[in-house]
């Protein structure tokens, strides 16, 4: 399969600081990625869907102005949590669209978000 | 609003048995449909897709589609203590859509 990195894979920052998570297409580009959320014991969360070159669709209920993303290249897109606070902490997971037509898509290993 | 229902489990099998998992979906214009395993911790990994009616074998999974029923199930043999995971089943519409997930069901394999 395809793959797809993420970093960092765990951070710890403070609370009203901010927080860039990249999430890279390694051996394919994709020209659009995801990005999800996802609480202890809970299911995956979309949070918004990144095309390249274009603005993002956030999901609704997902503050964009908070969660910045920007997918600038084939093959990166960054997920900037801004102002962040303890109610953010999670696990963000990045996925790649990989294909036309009928395609299959791949998630990064995450990275785990603890704002203290 | 599109719907993905799974089973939340616990399913326990004991090692060596088939592991039934179970997916209903609410949008009859699904096209694509994937099931995902998820280690507690870790990321969704991309087990299964299929497209069509049927069964599709892969290793010791197959998965089994039957679209009139709305009904996408996965079959896991010979079970290993390693197949004990969180399975997300997952749908599509069309192409450009996103992913809907289901909350998955948990499966313990006893050793």
């Amino acid at each position: 399969g395809a793959v797809v990195s993420q970093h960092p894979s765990r951070v710890i920052c403070k609370s009203g600081t901010s927080v860039k998570i990249e999430c890279r297409s390694l051996d394919f580009q994709a020209t659009t990625m995801f990005w999800y959320r996802q609480f202890p014991k809970q299911s995956l969360m979309l949070m918004a869907t990144s095309n390249e070159g274009s603005k993002a669709t956030y999901e609704q209920g997902v503050e964009k102005d908070k969660f910045l993303i920007n997918h600038a290249s084939l093959t990166l897109s960054t997920l900037t949590v801004t102002s962040a606070h303890p109610e953010d902490s999670s696990f963000y997971i990045c996925s790649a669209r990989v294909g036309r037509g009928q395609y299959e898509q791949y998630f990064g290993p995450g990275t785990r978000l603890t704002v203290t | 609003q599109k719907e993905v229902e799974q089973n939340s489990g616990p399913l326990s099998v004991p090692e060596g048995a088939i592991a039934s998992l179970n997916c209903t979906y609410s949008d009859r214009g699904s096209q694509s449909f994937f099931w995902y395993r998820q280690y507690s911790g870790k990321s969704p990994e991309l087990i299964m897709s299929i497209y069509s009616n049927g069964d599709k074998e892969d290793g010791r999974f197959t998965a089994q589609l039957n679209k009139a029923s709305q009904y996408v199930s996965l079959l896991i043999r010979d079970s290993q203590p390693s197949d004990s995971a969180t399975y997300l089943c997952a749908v599509r519409n069309s192409g450009n859509t996103p992913l809907v997930f289901g909350k998955g069901t948990r499966l313990s394999v006893i050793a």
